[in-house]
């Protein structure tokens, strides 16, 4: 399993666009990249997934470099209540041995 | 409304005794996941199952047995608890391994 490397914690103002990078240097071939977001109190949510270049959805884009060694998940015009911990992921869909492992995370913090 | 169940939402539990957390999902998600999360940190896989019929050890399966007899039910058994499993509990379950998860409620346990 790729290991993945990110910030203990970020700290950002409201209206302001927010990038966590990521980093997985031994990230495998067939390996997705996926970012949860946790809330005190609830389990994690989904946020994104990509392989490659770059996804977006209507919460965040995910930019993924040529060599995938490393991905940003950007948060735009983040509010208080995009505040939580945000875990990114990387793995492999269809391994039969695979298995969802969290890091410790990135807590980020909004202020007004 | 289809989802993923987790039960009791709390326990207390005496040191020795034994308790079974329970998890059901109506997704008819092949993989499912159980997790223990500590106050401030990040979760750590205990057992996971990628299909029904299997299972497969975690980063932390010590004093934790799972069973998966069919696709809705994936049970996790403390067979004699300690204090160190004092802890909030999550459940998952994903199409595929690494796919987007969907996450339970969570249990709270505390083992006295």
């Amino acid at each position: 399993l790729a290991k993945t490397t990110q910030p203990i914690s970020m700290d950002s103002y409201e209206g302001q666009e927010v990038n966590i990078t990521c980093s997985h240097n031994n990230i495998a071939t067939n390996d997705y990249i996926t970012w949860y977001q946790q809330f005190p109190s609830q389990g994690p949510r989904f946020i994104i997934q990509g392989y490659k270049t770059k996804v977006t959805n209507e919460v965040a884009s995910l930019f993924i470099p040529a060599d995938r060694k490393s991905s940003t998940l950007s948060l735009p015009r983040v509010s208080l209540s995009d505040t939580a911990v945000y875990y990114c992921l990387v793995g492999d869909a269809y391994s039969s041995a695979s298995k969802i492992i969290f890091g410790s995370g990135t807590r980020l913090s909004i202020r007004p | 409304i289809a989802g993923i169940t987790q039960a009791p939402t709390s326990q207390i539990l005496a040191a020795g005794r034994r308790m079974t957390l329970r998890c059901t999902q109506d997704m008819r998600h092949n993989a499912m996941y159980w997790y223990r999360q500590d106050l401030g940190l990040g979760l750590r896989l205990i057992h996971y199952s990628n299909t029904a019929g299997t299972t497969g050890k975690g980063e932390v399966p010590d004093g934790y047995s799972v069973s998966r007899a069919n696709t809705d039910d994936f049970p996790l058994t403390l067979a004699s608890a300690v204090p160190s499993q004092t802890s909030v509990y999550f459940c998952a379950s994903s199409m595929q391994t690494n796919t987007e998860a969907f996450f339970g409620q969570g249990t709270r346990l505390t083992v006295v």
